[in-house]
């Protein structure tokens, strides 16, 4: 069964202390893998796609690492308004993007 | 500015009572989404559409109905067959299903049964 895990589900990190969320996924060819951060009450935000093993995207103080079974989200040096819940996705093969259920980060000051 | 805009932001409904929630997107895409959002759940597929006059049913498509009579709309109607509707709903729009494309989002509409 195609599906999408994430860890830990609630992070909480001082301002300035570095960390990864970590995104596993079992998919049957994968098409794709997606990280959305979302904001209370607000609709995910797209912030970074992978397709292929190996690859790194970067955006500020997030870096996305992708390998053949999992994705890394690595924050450095994170600020209070890094605090968000951040979603991972997946494509299988049938076109159907799949949602692991986040992981709430808290960034305090 | 190009978007997807979702309204209304908050809607009550009573037992019985069908509800429509909209969705407009003026980013030109061909394919647009319905997920609904539930506390400690990934977001589920309700419907969707690649093309107009044409949607398919997504994991969890009971209760829920859509059209698509226009490239840049998606309203979705929440029925009184749907037992638990209280949630998040969330519409989004890629370029195109075939192309395993990003999909955006809008702000989402939450939805409350009194």
């Amino acid at each position: 069964e195609d599906q999408v895990t994430q860890s830990p589900e609630a992070l909480r990190l001082q301002e300035g202390e570095s960390s990864s969320l970590n995104c596993s996924y079992t998919v049957s060819g994968l098409r794709g893998l997606f990280w959305y951060r979302q904001d209370p009450g607000k609709g995910p935000e797209f912030l970074f796609t992978l397709y292929s093993a190996g690859e790194e995207k970067e955006k500020e103080r997030l870096k996305a690492t992708l390998t053949k079974k999992e994705s890394f989200l690595h924050i450095t040096a994170p600020k209070p308004e890094d605090s968000a819940t951040y979603l991972c996705a997946v494509y299988n093969q049938g076109g159907k993007l799949i949602f692991g259920q986040g992981t709430e980060l808290s960034v305090k000051p | 500015d190009g978007g997807i805009t979702q309204s209304p932001k908050y809607l009550f409904r009573k037992e019985g009572q069908n509800v429509t929630l909209s969705c407009e997107q003026n980013l030109n895409h061909d394919a647009m989404y319905w997920y609904r959002q539930d506390p400690g759940q990934g977001l589920r597929l309700i419907y969707y559409s690649q093309i107009v006059n044409d949607f398919q049913k997504g994991d969890i498509a009971e209760g829920y109905s859509v059209s698509r009579e226009k490239k840049e709309s998606f309203p979705l109607t929440v029925t009184s067959a749907q037992k638990n509707p209280t949630a998040f709903y969330l519409c989004a729009s890629s370029i195109g299903l075939a192309g395993f494309n990003e999909q955006f989002f809008g702000p989402g509409t939450r939805l409350t049964v009194l």
